[in-house]
């Protein structure tokens, strides 16, 4: 089993649609979870960080975290064609000396 | 601030020849990554650093060596270079590496020929 794993998609949801991304992972002890976003060509930025279990809202991106599910999602509600990227799920893993590990990545796409 | 540098952006080697990536950062962070991404997949973690003087292998480590001799600087050398190291190279950077976010540096495309 991976440590982080995504669905590749990609996944297509028309402009206004709620856009859910999931992720799982493997290692219990985690306590910190991230969401980078990648557009084509660029380096990673953080959009979402969350550390407790629930949920965690920013604008129109909604975190949630379920650690004894040990998943992570994402929600991008009002989704917009600049929204269209990859979204990489992080974890810190603490069974591994805090190493930073990143899932595949799920591809958005959001339709005009 | 500029927060994390790396150079060169663009590089190409021929199969046996090594390199240095140069990473550089100037928020004082205590970790440092480096990532490889190729085409179409997530971040593969290749070494990383808590701080000067301490590194520790990552997923995929072959290949590669690092060295930290400083807070800011962690440079990743490439050995014999080989055609399966043609990729994007990340370098990443964060404080205390909990409860903080990683910045990264805008990668440096490799081709190996």
């Amino acid at each position: 089993q991976k440590e982080v794993e995504q669905n590749s998609g990609p996944l297509s949801v028309p402009e206004g649609a709620i856009a859910s991304l999931n992720c799982t992972y493997s290692d219990r002890v985690s306590q910190s979870f991230f969401w980078y976003r990648q557009y084509s060509g660029k380096s990673p930025e953080l959009i979402m960080s969350i550390y407790s279990n629930g949920d965690k809202e920013d604008g129109r991106f909604t975190a949630q975290l379920n650690k004894a599910s040990q998943y992570v999602s994402l929600l991008i509600r009002d989704s917009q064609p600049s929204d269209s990227a990859t979204y990489l799920c992080a974890v810190l893993r603490g069974d591994a000396g805090n190493m930073l590990t990143f899932g595949g990545g799920t591809r958005l796409m959001v339709k005009p | 601030n500029a927060g994390v540098t790396q150079t060169p952006k663009f590089r190409i080697l021929k199969i046996g020849q090594s390199m240095t990536l140069q990473c550089a950062q100037d928020m004082n962070h205590n970790y440092m990554y480096w990532y490889r991404q190729d085409p179409g997949m997530g971040l593969k973690l290749i070494y990383y650093s808590v701080g000067a003087g301490i590194t520790d292998k990552g997923e995929v480590p072959n290949g590669y060596n690092v060295s930290r001799s400083t807070t800011e600087d962690f440079p990743l050398r490439l050995e014999l270079a080989a055609p399966s190291q043609t990729s994007v190279y990340f370098c990443a950077s964060s404080y205390l590496g909990q409860f903080t976010e990683a910045f990264f540096g805008q990668g440096t495309r490799l081709t190996v020929v």
